[in-house]
């Protein structure tokens, strides 16, 4: 399974867009990019998952460029209930149940 | 539907005693996993059922972790004899039928091994 690096902590403020990046140099044909978010005192919680170009929903966008050795998470508008961890996971999609969690990326929102 | 129910949310325990955590899966979903979470070492997949069957348990810590899943609604994980260094948040976490497909994670039990 690729290996991730991410930064270790972000800090934003209430209603700005975040931007939280991961390197994945080795990540193979069939692997796919997957975030999750996990709250104090609770469980990670699926954001996203893409394999290339970019990717959005109702919480988040992803983009990962065509070399897909990195992706972006992007979080609009900021709110204080967004400070978290942030985990970037890379691994094939099909026949796969090992989500191997980095250390993470703690993201601060500040008033 | 409630989540992933786990039970206790925390417990303490002192070092030699036996310990159960238990886990009642989203209803329908037919793979089921047990997470531990450490500062030190972040977050592990301990084992994983399908179908309430156990898939792989090759990040089972030693012989004094065992868990088994009786019914698709139930799971438990047993520590006997616990130790100190099992002192670590445990996780459960289903998802709703192949393996690849997303998983959904409960509030998780906090032990601490005196």
């Amino acid at each position: 399974l690729a290996k991730t690096t991410q930064p270790i902590s972000m800090d934003s403020y209430e209603g700005q867009e975040v931007n939280i990046t991961c390197s994945h140099n080795n990540i193979a044909t069939n692997d796919y990019i997957t975030w999750y978010q996990q709250f104090p005192s609770q469980g990670p919680r699926f954001i996203i998952q893409g394999y290339k170009t970019k990717v959005t929903n109702e919480v988040a966008s992803l983009f990962i460029p065509a070399d897909r050795k990195s992706s972006t998470l992007s979080l609009p508008r900021v709110s204080l209930s967004d400070t978290a961890v942030y985990y970037c996971l890379v691994g094939a999609s099909l026949n796969s149940y090992k989500l191997i969690f980095g250390s993470g990326t703690r993201l601060l929102v500040r008033p | 539907d409630a989540g992933v129910i786990q039970s206790p949310r925390h417990e303490v325990t002192e070092m030699g005693q036996e310990v159960t955590l238990r886990c009642k899966p989203i209803s329908g979903h037919n793979s089921l996993f047990w997470y531990r979470q450490t500062m030190m070492r972040g977050l592990e997949l301990l084992i994983y059922f399908n179908n309430n069957v156990p898939i792989d348990d090759s990040g089972m810590p030693e012989d004094r972790f065992s868990a088994k899943m009786p019914n698709a609604s139930f799971s438990t994980l047993k520590i006997q004899p616990s130790e100190p260094r099992d002192s670590a948040v445990y996780f459960c976490a289903s998802s709703p039928d192949r393996a690849e497909d997303t998983q959904y994670f409960g509030p998780g039990t906090r032990l601490t091994v005196l």
